[in-house]
């Protein structure tokens, strides 16, 4: 079945430290996204990629960081830059680059800190 | 102000009942209107979008925009517990700009 995987589910990060979420599609598609969900604040944009080895920062871009070495993958870290990192991270990827709600998402990573 | 605004509920209702939920928006450069649903711990999913002022129908759900207005609803008829979930409006032009969402259960 084809679709995006996010791991893990839940992570825990303590103070300082950088981690690394992860984000696999098989479903083929070139541009992949970023989103964190705050309660009362919807989504907002982190990153987005249109194609390999390339990657643009969207709203909330500081304290992040990603790469995009193959088309079905798009790994986010969180960085000790980050102040306020506690929030579910949604990744999601389209066909092409769209605005149009073609994203399809991923079932999210759920980020502490502790 | 706020590019979008939308309810964050929580919203109660009986099953069967109709449920309207709605969002208004400033940003005249938006072209496409969007409705996501989000399942608890889940990542949302795109339920219906539309391009143009006027309603469209997809089985219980109706999607209406009024340009003129800059409004959107979304109209849910016969509501079954399983709608239970986040609603999320959305809008498209040069990005995606999301709703808070609200928060709505139904109740058997």
């Amino acid at each position: 079945d084809g679709g995006i995987t996010q791991s893990p589910k839940y992570l825990f990060r303590k103070e300082g430290q950088n981690v690394t979420l992860s984000c696999e599609q098989n479903l083929n598609h070139d541009a992949m996204y970023w989103y964190r969900q705050d309660p009362g604040q919807g989504l907002r944009l982190i990153y987005y990629s249109q194609i390999v080895n390339d990657f643009q920062k969207g709203d909330i871009a500081e304290g992040y960081s990603v790469s995009r070495e193959k088309k079905e993958s798009f790994p986010l870290t969180v960085t000790s830059a980050q102040k306020n990192p506690t929030a579910f991270y949604l990744c999601a990827s389209s066909m092409i680059l769209s605005w149009v709600g073609e994203a399809f998402f991923g079932q999210g990573t759920r980020l502490t800190v502790v | 102000q706020k590019e979008v605004e939308q309810d964050p509920g929580p919203l109660s209702v009986p099953e069967g009942a109709i449920v309207s939920l709605n969002c208004t928006y400033s940003n005249s450069a938006f072209q496409y209107f969007m409705w996501y649903r989000q399942y608890s711990r889940k990542g949302p999913e795109l339920l219906m979008y539309t391009y143009s002022s006027g309603n469209k129908e997809d089985g219980r759900f109706t999607a209406q925009v009024d340009k003129s207005s800059k409004y959107i609803s979304l109209f849910i008829r016969d509501s079954q517990p399983s709608d239970s979930a986040t609603y999320l409006c959305a809008f498209g032009a040069q990005k995606l700009v999301f709703g808070q969402g609200t928060r709505l259960t139904i109740n058997p």
